[in-house]
């Protein structure tokens, strides 16, 4: 099992720039969500997913897209990069909703120059 | 949505001594409080979580204990050790599928 995977580990953007940040888990976990880490802020939820074909918004979605095709993917977009995107994004998959442990990828560290 | 206060956000200690970090949620509909430990440069990492049925549970030098009335749970390190040192986060789940993080506690383990 390889967990959850995230890549890239590190990328630098331009302002105005757009990407994916891929995420996989092989754990056939239902849950997954994005997190954006930022210094004093904790984690905050980005979006989420409970199932394939089901997506919804966390805490701090504008200026992110997400989708769920299949159990074992979850990507993030971000749609034109700006300078406050600049985080520690981190992926996370749980096999049930409610009261189980989030199993979270290595993180990617992202900076919008 | 539910909120999560932490305190601490530092918290420094000598090697033995205990340590203690405290969260308060807000929806009373919250049921599960797990703590995450985060190594620098490194992904969080679950220590112990305490369902809300549950008033206190041990594992080893960890223990949480929670109040459900007071909307507040705690963890305790005892005899700290250099290796305990890092940023620790409380979270709240309930039935809408979230975890709630806090803003996290720097622990530093002094030898």
């Amino acid at each position: 099992n390889a967990g959850v995977t995230q890549t890239p580990k590190f990328q630098v953007l331009k302002t105005g720039q757009s990407m994916t940040l891929q995420c996989a888990q092989d754990m056939n976990h239902e849950y997954m969500s994005w997190y954006r880490q930022d210094p004093g802020m904790g984690l905050r939820l980005i979006h989420y997913s409970v199932g394939a074909g089901i997506t919804d918004q966390g805490e701090v979605p504008n200026g992110y897209n997400v989708s769920r095709s299949t159990t074992e993917d979850f990507p993030l977009r971000l749609l034109s990069a700006a300078p406050s995107q600049t985080s520690v994004y981190f992926c996370a998959s749980m096999l049930q909703g409610l009261n189980t442990e989030a199993f979270f990828g290595q993180g990617t560290r992202l900076t919008v120059v | 949505g539910e909120n999560v206060e932490q305190h601490p956000s530092t918290l420094s200690v000598q090697e033995g001594d205990s340590a203690v970090i405290k969260c308060t949620y807000s929806d009373s509909a919250s049921n599960y409080f797990p703590w995450y430990k985060q190594e620098l440069g490194k992904r969080p990492q679950l220590i112990i979580d305490i369902r809300s049925n549950v008033g206190e549970k041990k594992d080893q030098r960890i223990a949480v204990t929670l109040n459900k009335t007071a909307k507040h749970f705690s963890l305790h390190i005892t005899e700290t050790q250099p290796e305990d040192s890092a940023v620790y986060f409380c979270a709240s789940g309930g039935s809408n599928y979230k975890l709630t993080f806090g803003k996290g506690t720097l622990l530093t383990v002094n030898p």
